[in-house]
């Protein structure tokens, strides 16, 4: 069974402090492993896929990279509007492109 | 370009009452999923589909059901609510097949079971 688990369920920066969000995973054959970014009250909002170990991806102070069990997202600098709920997900090689296992979640607030 | 619509946004139902949410695409996506969030926690596959008259289970089927009859819709229907159906309930959308899988969600429906 896929199961993904993400940490910390919550994380509270100053504006400026960088720090790192890590999901760990298990998947029998890995086809990507996604990031998302939901805020409140709205539909996650695709971010980031990886697909093999070693490999990172950027966007703006985001940078996402992959082991073969565990992905961190770092926040470089964070400001305010960084502050969001991050999802983690996995999608298997067994099965359908978009069937995706789901973290909980890490909820970001950045201070002022 | 509207992506993935779900309506209504918002629904109070009694128990035992059944209801339709709806999901539509325009991005001719293969894949459709629903997806329910409940607080605190990330989300459950109810239902997916991976193409127009295909549908299967995900995790929490249960008291659910789902047609596939365009490649553009997606409905979901409670059969005969319960409270522990109160959640929020999102569909989403994705290329599916061999593709890369990320996927793309609608706005939410908030649905409330008294």
């Amino acid at each position: 069974e896929d199961q993904v688990t993400q940490s910390p369920e919550a994380l509270r920066l100053q504006e400026g402090e960088s720090s790192s969000l890590n999901c760990s995973y298990t998947v029998s054959g890995l086809r990507g492993l996604f990031w998302y970014r939901q805020d409140p009250g709205k539909g996650p909002e695709f971010l980031f896929t990886l697909y093999s170990a070693g490999e990172e991806k950027e966007k703006e102070r985001l940078k996402a990279t992959l082991t073969k069990k565990e992905s961190f997202l770092h926040i470089t600098a964070p400001k305010p509007e960084d502050s969001a709920t991050y999802l983690c997900a996995v999608s298997p090689l067994s099965t359908n492109a978009g069937k995706s296992t789901f973290g909980d979640g890490t909820t970001l607030t950045v201070k002022p | 370009n509207a992506g993935v619509t779900q309506t209504p946004k918002f629904q109070v139902l009694k128990t035992g009452q059944s209801m339709t949410l709806q999901c539509a695409q325009d991005m001719n996506h293969e894949y459709m999923s629903w997806y329910r969030q409940d607080p605190g926690m990330g989300l459950r596959l109810i239902h997916y589909s991976v193409g127009a008259g295909i549908t299967d289970q995900g995790e929490v089927p249960n008291g659910y059901n789902v047609s596939r009859s365009t490649t553009e819709d997606f409905p979901l229907r409670l059969l005969s609510a319960a409270p522990s159906q109160t959640s929020v309930y999102f569909c989403a959308s994705s290329q599916g097949g061999t593709n890369t899988g990320e996927l793309f969600f609608g706005e939410g429906s908030r649905l409330t079971v008294l």
